[in-house]
């Protein structure tokens, strides 16, 4: 599976939308970058996941440029319910396990 | 549909004693997978199960550490002679069969294991 870059750590301003970069430069044709965050204490969340296009759910959305060599994640209206850490994650298709990073640590400020 | 259950939440135990958590996949999911969260660390993969069947074990300790997941009930990760550094958060995640290829692992709460 690619490596992936994310910042340590991140603050936002609650209401406002959260940013998230990640840096995947050596993604190959048939990865794709998957987002969890794991709230303290608390088992990984699913977010999003996608292969070229844009996604959008009910949770955030993805934007993955045209090269596929980095994403964001954007969190359209940030509450302190957001501060969690985010982990950007590129893998195959198919059953196999998980590689989590460091993550980004998104600190949702008052 | 419920999500993905875990018990114990939290398991207290001693050094040299034995170590049973369980984890209820989602309904219909098939494929169970196990990781370990160290103290102020990132998770760990263990192992990878299907019905009957470990798939991957790549990330299980060779000695004292096991894991089933039977044809009827829970997956079962079981550490035998529990030590100081097994305690952590053990985590399961479940995902569905047919996928068309992708598998969108979904997290139970967790199990914390301290040994004192």
């Amino acid at each position: 599976d690619a490596k992936t870059t994310q910042p340590t750590s991140m603050d936002c301003a609650e209401g406002r939308a959260a940013n998230l970069p990640c840096n995947h430069s050596t993604i190959s044709g048939n990865e794709y970058v998957y987002w969890y965050r794991q709230i303290h204490s608390q088992g990984p969340q699913y977010i999003i996941h996608g292969l070229k296009n844009n996604e959008t759910n009910e949770m955030a959305s993805l934007i993955i440029t045209e090269d596929r060599k980095s994403s964001t994640l954007i969190l359209p209206h940030a509450t302190l319910r957001d501060t969690a850490v985010y982990y950007c994650i590129v893998r195959r298709g198919g059953y196999q396990k998980v590689t989590f990073g460091t993550g980004t640590k998104l600190q949702v400020i008052p | 549909n419920a999500g993905v259950m875990q018990n114990p939440r939290h398991l207290v135990r001693r050094r040299g004693q034995e170590a049973r958590l369980r984890c209820s996949p989602m309904k219909g999911h098939s494929h169970v997978y196990w990781y370990r969260q160290l103290p102020e660390e990132g998770l760990k993969f263990m192992v990878y199960l299907q019905k009957e069947n470990i798939i991957d074990e790549s990330g299980m300790p060779k000695e004292r550490f096991s894991a089933e997941f039977p044809k009827e009930g829970p997956s079962i990760l079981r550490i035998q002679q529990v030590v100081r550094g097994d305690s952590a958060a053990y985590f399961c995640a479940s995902s569905p069969p047919g996928q068309g290829g992708m598998d969108t692992q979904y997290f139970g709460p967790g199990t914390r294991l301290t040994v004192l």
